[in-house]
């Protein structure tokens, strides 16, 4: 069975403070990929980053980064200096052929 | 951004009436999706289509249908909408099993059932 858990239902920050979202995943399959996708309060979904199950290099796009870890079955998204406009929930999903399989988000708050 | 469109954006219905949900895309994906995403449950999978009149179920399709006669419409019918039903539906587009396998969702469609 697969399955996605994101332990921290919510997260307060002030701007300017470095925060990391927590991911953590179960599959026994070897091919698979992991995403992250971010949600403003205006509602929509919005993709971020793709990860495969044979590509352990970390990736850094601007502000955001992410660690994929297969030995704990872990891919942490981290957000540096935050700001105020990436208050959002944040989603976690694992993908295994064709079926997508995503954590209950983390929901993030950044005071000004 | 991707051609993803649901209709209606909102509706109100009562408890025991049929309900269709649409979604229209114009990206030509093989893999369309219908997620539910209530407090607390992210996004739940109800069913998915991997082609023109092939579909599967989801982890949570007990009253829930759906049809696709068409590549770029992916329709969802909750049968005899129940309270339990109340939620916001999100269709997704994917080309899954492709290196290019993220999904782009649609806008959402707010569903109340009284």
């Amino acid at each position: 069975a697969q399955k996605v858990t994101q332990a921290q239902t919510e997260i307060s920050v002030v701007e300017k403070e470095d925060v990391t979202l927590d991911c953590v995943y179960e599959t026994r399959d070897t091919t698979y990929y992991l995403f992250w996708y971010k949600q403003p309060p205006s509602g929509e979904l919005v993709f971020l980053i793709r990860r495969n199950s044979f590509d352990e290099q970390n990736e850094i796009s601007g502000r955001y980064s992410w660690n994929f870890q297969k030995s704990t079955s872990s891919f942490n998204f981290t957000i540096t200096a935050s700001q105020v406009v990436d208050s959002a929930v944040y989603f976690c999903a694992l993908s295994v052929g064709s079926k997508f399989y995503f954590g209950s988000g983390t929901k993030l708050n950044v005071k000004p | 951004d991707a051609g993803i469109t649901q209709s209606p954006r909102h509706k109100v219905t009562e408890t025991g009436t049929p309900v269709t949900l649409r979604c229209h895309q114009t990206e030509n994906h093989r893999y369309m999706y219908w997620y539910r995403q209530d407090p607390g449950h992210g996004l739940r999978l109800i069913h998915y289509s991997y082609g023109v009149k092939d579909t599967d179920k989801g982890e949570v399709s007990d009253g829930y249908s759906v049809s696709r006669s068409k590549t770029e419409d992916f329709l969802l019918t909750l049968e005899s909408a129940t309270s339990s039903q109340t939620s916001v539906y999100f269709c997704a587009i994917s080309e899954a099993g492709t290196r290019m396998n993220e999904q782009f969702f649609g806008p959402g469609t707010r569903l109340t059932v009284l």
